[in-house]
């Protein structure tokens, strides 16, 4: 079955600690973003990319880091620097128009303690 | 700058009854296309509904309707006939020039009783 794969749905780190959330897709999209959830905040862009080895920031970047070194992959770095990690993550694909949709994984909720 | 905004943080309907979620938007891209997703509790993000800027016609799927309203840069979502499955969070997003990625709004939870 095609789709997008996002890893783990639970995530726990201690403060001060770098962790990398999983993004893989097999739908051969050109274009994958991720996005950050918080209550009463809509999802909010984080990084995206149209392709591969090519990626740009969004709204929210700093803190994160990315990389686009297979078409199926885009995992999400979350680094120390990132204030207020603890979040829901979405990743998402789509074919790169403005008329298709975007496709998610079923998210990753990590917290921070 | 691109931006989307929608104004009811919670609507409540009874079911069978119709709702109307509104969606405003804000673009200088002659091109754009308007999508909304349901998030139920669990989290997924399901797609809805698709309007280009050019559509000469309401999207309709189903029992979700577009109203497309382009001089007033409205795309309000209308559920027919509500059903308890429908509560969720709905997000209204927009995508714009090539390159650019889906921008969504803060979302509207919709809660449908018996």
């Amino acid at each position: 079955d095609g789709g997008i794969t996002q890893s783990p749905k639970y995530l726990f780190r201690k403060e001060g600690q770098n962790v990398t959330l999983s993004c893989e897709q097999n739908l051969n999209h050109d274009a994958m973003y991720w996005y950050r959830q918080d209550p009463g905040q809509g999802l909010r862009l984080i990084y995206y990319s149209q392709i591969v080895n090519d990626f740009q920031k969004g709204d929210i970047a700093e803190g994160y880091s990315v990389s686009r070194e297979k078409k199926e992959s885009f995992p999400l770095t979350v680094t120390s620097a990132q204030k207020n990690p603890t979040a829901f993550y979405l990743c998402a694909s789509s074919a790169g128009s403005r008329s298709t949709e975007a496709f998610f994984g079923q998210g990753t909720r990590l917290t921070v303690v | 700058a691109q931006k989307i905004t929608q104004t009811q943080p919670g609507m409540f309907v009874q079911e069978k009854e119709a709702v109307t979620l509104d969606c405003t938007y804000d673009t200088s891209d002659p091109s754009y296309g308007l999508f909304w997703y349901k998030q139920p509790s669990s989290g997924e993000m399901i797609f809805l509904i698709y309007q280009g800027s050019y559509d000469q016609q309401n999207a309709t799927e189903g029992r979700y309707s577009l109203n497309f309203q382009k001089a007033r840069k409205s795309a309000n979502l209308v559920i027919s006939a509500s059903q308890l499955g429908d509560s969720a969070m709905y997000f209204c997003a927009m995508s714009g020039q090539a390159g650019t990625a889906l921008i969504f709004g803060k979302g509207t939870t919709l809660s449908v009783s018996s």
